[in-house]
């Protein structure tokens, strides 16, 4: 079992669509992020989960909505999303909430907005 | 000022030569270092981390660290056409729990 999966892998939506990404991690990692990268445009930090509770949002819109049930799913809701949306979105784990500990990345879900 | 800055190339070697990448940060306080390879159309694959000043050597990847000049690099051995690929730095932010900073990347393209 590889240790990040995500679904799907490739999603095309329409901007009044509502749909979810999904992460599943099988390292025993207690913290998962989501990542946003654009074209020519370094990763961009969304959201941070640390045992199931959110530490971090890099201010980002409403119209994502994050959810971590347990310290292995991970899922961001998408509805109402503009076309600049448009990126690949990774998730990626690690140990625990200690800054500097490594992050394994999922393959990532690349998101279409028309 | 970006807070992790790279080259973004192309960085173009040839086969068997050392391919020399570089990263600079911003913040003093970060303490832990990562280089990732990303392949076209792929995630990233973490290859390297480093949390002391100096040298670390896995296989033909030697990261270098200089906290003083706040300058971390990543040096390939023997460069193959397969390591042909983008390489991100990142830097943890002290102040944010896990948080990690990206540079964009450097393309590397090693040629036969």
């Amino acid at each position: 079992e590889t240790g990040v999966t995500q679904t799907p892998r490739h999603l095309v939506m329409g901007m009044t669509n509502k749909k979810s990404l999904k992460c599943e991690q099988h390292l025993g990692h207690n913290a998962m992020y989501w990542y946003k990268q654009s074209a020519k445009k370094p990763l961009e930090l969304m959201f941070v989960y640390n045992f199931k509770e959110q530490t971090e949002n890099n201010s980002v819109p409403s119209r994502f909505s994050p959810e971590c049930p347990n310290s292995s799913h991970l899922f961001l809701h998408l509805h109402t999303l503009q076309p600049e949306d448009s990126a690949l979105y990774l998730c990626a784990s690690s140990q625990d909430w200690r800054g500097g500990i490594e992050q394994y990345f999922g393959p990532g879900t690349r998101l279409t907005v028309t | 000022q970006k807070e992790v800055e790279q080259n973004s190339g192309p960085l173009s070697v040839p086969e068997g030569a050392i391919a020399s990448l570089n990263c600079t940060y911003s913040d003093r306080g970060s303490q832990s270092f990562f280089w990732y390879r990303q392949y076209s159309g792929k995630s990233p694959e973490l290859i390297m981390s480093i949390y002391s000043n100096g040298d670390k050597e896995d296989g033909r990847f030697t990261a270098q660290l200089n906290k003083a000049s706040q300058y971390v690099s990543l040096l390939i051995r023997d460069s193959q056409p397969s390591d042909s690929a983008t390489y991100l730095c990142a830097v943890n932010n002290p102040g944010g729990y896990n948080k990690l900073i990206f540079g964009a990347g450097t393309r590397l393209a090693v040629h036969p």
